[in-house]
């Protein structure tokens, strides 16, 4: 298994302001992803992280808006740009092999 | 395409009673296929998973799970459910690098 740490936990953040979220895992992974939790929504695939290249953003999320860093194997970072109250979400890291996915506890984001 | 359905967004058990959690998928191949639970401010926690084999899956908790395939189901269940398991369950279904959740089944446990 993986563990995987996501700091900040939480933060309150002005609107046109970014944030970066910053995902550890214990432990070398091939693939690290970053998905949105919308208030009483399920989870959405924003992007898959790849070290060494840049990350692939699934439809309706662009690289400008949500930018993410993969150094190494086992750190990767979200920002989320230009803020509006529509960002607040919770944001959640997750690693894992083909088989079995991972995940932070989330970074409950709110913007106001 | 994949897709999961959660036919129950939100259900209420006594402490002590059966619980069953509905989940049917939609998937072209043999689906990989997963139950997490998601307790207030925190990430998601693996109960089980499915991927051949045995239908019957046992997972953390006491959970179970049995994959029908003729019903496209992936049900979750638990004989006795106790007031620390109110949370979110999730379904989810396919690989890490394309999995599909489900909308969420929010479980209150009354006393």
């Amino acid at each position: 298994s993986a563990v995987i740490s996501q700091k900040p936990s939480r933060d309150i953040c002005q609107r046109g302001t970014s944030l970066t979220i910053q995902c550890q895992v214990d432990s070398q992974v091939t693939m690290m992803f970053w998905y949105r939790q919308q208030p009483g929504q399920s989870l959405t695939l924003i992007a898959t992280a790849n070290q060494g290249s840049e990350a692939t953003y699934e439809s309706g999320f662009v690289i400008d808006k949500f930018p993410i860093s993969r150094p190494n194997l086992t750190f990767s970072t979200l920002t989320v740009s230009n803020m509006s109250p529509e960002d607040s979400s919770i944001y959640l890291c997750s690693a894992g092999q083909y088989t079995e996915a991972f995940f932070g506890q989330g970074t409950r984001l709110t913007v106001v | 395409a994949q897709s999961v359905t959660q036919p129950d967004i939100h259900i209420t058990v006594s402490e002590g009673a059966s619980l069953e959690l509905r989940c049917n998928y939609s998937y072209g191949a043999t689906p990989y296929l997963f139950w997490y639970v998601q307790s207030p401010g925190q990430g998601l926690q693996l109960l089980l998973k499915y991927f051949s084999g045995d239908t019957l899956v046992q997972g953390i908790k006491g959970f179970e799970a049995e994959f029908k395939r003729s019903q496209s189901s992936f049900n979750l269940r638990k004989p006795s459910v106790h007031w620390s398991d109110a949370a979110e369950y999730f379904c989810a279904v396919g690989t890490i690098n394309d999995m599909r959740f489900g909308a969420g089944t929010r479980l209150t446990v009354k006393p």
